[in-house]
C-alpha cells in the first residue's frame, strides 16, 4: 500500500513564525502535491512539484514556498505565517507507472495548521 | 437519493437505499474524470475514474456515469452503508495539464 505521511497532525504557530510542513511518499512518486482544504471551498493546488528540485505553481502560491531535494520528500514552507493561512494543509503523491490516465492522487491525513 | 454538488450540500439515505451524487464540470476539454471520498479526519482516498471515451465504469458497489453533452458526472453507490457517510468530490483534467481541478464536495450522511 502507499503511504503518504505528513509531519504533524495538529500544528498551532504565531503570526510571523516561519513554518514548515513536511510531506514523505513511500513509493517512488514522480508527482507531489500540496493542497489546503477550507469549508466550502474544496481542495486548492498550492504548489505541486513532477520531479527533483522541480516545482510549479498551483492556484494559490502566494505566501508558500516549496521544496524538493529528495524525490520521497515535498516541504511546504510559509515564509511569515498569517491568520489567513489557518487551514488544513493535504499532501499528496502520484505516480506515472500508468500513464496519462494514471491520475490516482494518495494523500497524506492532513496538517490542520492554526495560525494565531 | 440524489444532490447536485459545487456548493457541499448534504445528501441524506437511508441505509441499503441507493445514492446518487451529482457533478458539473465546465471544462469541455477535460478527458478524464475521478471520483475522491473523505472520511471524516483523513485525507482523501480515490474511489473510481472514467475517461472521456467512456460514458459509464462500474466499481464494486459504485458506478460512475458521464454525460459530455451537459457536462455532468454523477455517483452512484448501491445499497449505502454507514461507512459511505463522507465527503464526496469529483476531480477532472483537461488534456496534458497535470493538475486535477476539484469540485467543491457533497455530503453524504447515512441514517441507520
Amino acid at each position: 500500500d502507499v503511504k503518504v505521511t505528513q509531519s504533524s497532525r495538529y500544528l498551532v504557530k504565531r503570526t510571523g513564525e516561519k513554518v514548515f510542513l513536511e510531506c514523505v511518499q513511500d513509493m517512488d512518486h514522480e508527482n507531489m502535491f500540496w493542497y489546503r482544504q477550507d469549508p466550502g471551498l474544496g481542495l486548492r493546488l498550492i504548489y505541486f512539484s513532477y520531479d527533483v528540485k522541480m516545482k510549479e505553481k498551483g492556484d494559490i502560491p502566494e505566501g508558500y514556498s516549496v521544496s524538493r531535494e529528495k524525490k520521497e520528500r515535498f516541504s511546504l514552507i510559509l515564509e511569515s505565517a498569517s491568520t489567513n493561512q489557518t487551514s488544513m494543509y493535504l499532501c499528496a503523491s502520484r505516480g506515472t507507472s500508468g500513464g496519462a490516465y494514471a491520475y490516482e492522487q494518495y494523500f497524506g491525513p492532513g496538517t490542520r495548521l492554526t495560525v494565531t | 437519493g440524489e444532490s447536485v454538488g459545487l456548493h457541499l450540500p448534504t445528501l441524506s439515505v437511508q441505509e441499503g437505499d441507493n445514492s446518487i451524487i451529482n457533478c458539473a464540470y465546465s471544462n469541455s476539454a477535460s478527458d478524464y474524470f475521478i471520483w475522491y471520498k473523505q472520511e471524516s479526519g483523513k485525507g482523501p482516498q480515490f474511489i473510481i475514474d472514467i475517461r472521456s471515451n467512456m460514458d459509464k465504469r462500474q466499481g464494486q458497489r459504485v458506478t460512475v456515469l458521464l454525460n459530455k453533452t451537459v457536462k455532468h458526472l454523477s455517483l452512484q453507490i448501491a445499497a449505502t452503508q454507514p461507512g459511505d457517510s463522507a465527503v464526496y468530490f469529483c476531480a477532472e483534467r483537461a488534456g496534458n495539464n497535470r493538475k486535477l481541478i476539484w469540485g467543491l464536495g457533497t455530503s453524504l450522511a447515512v441514517n441507520p
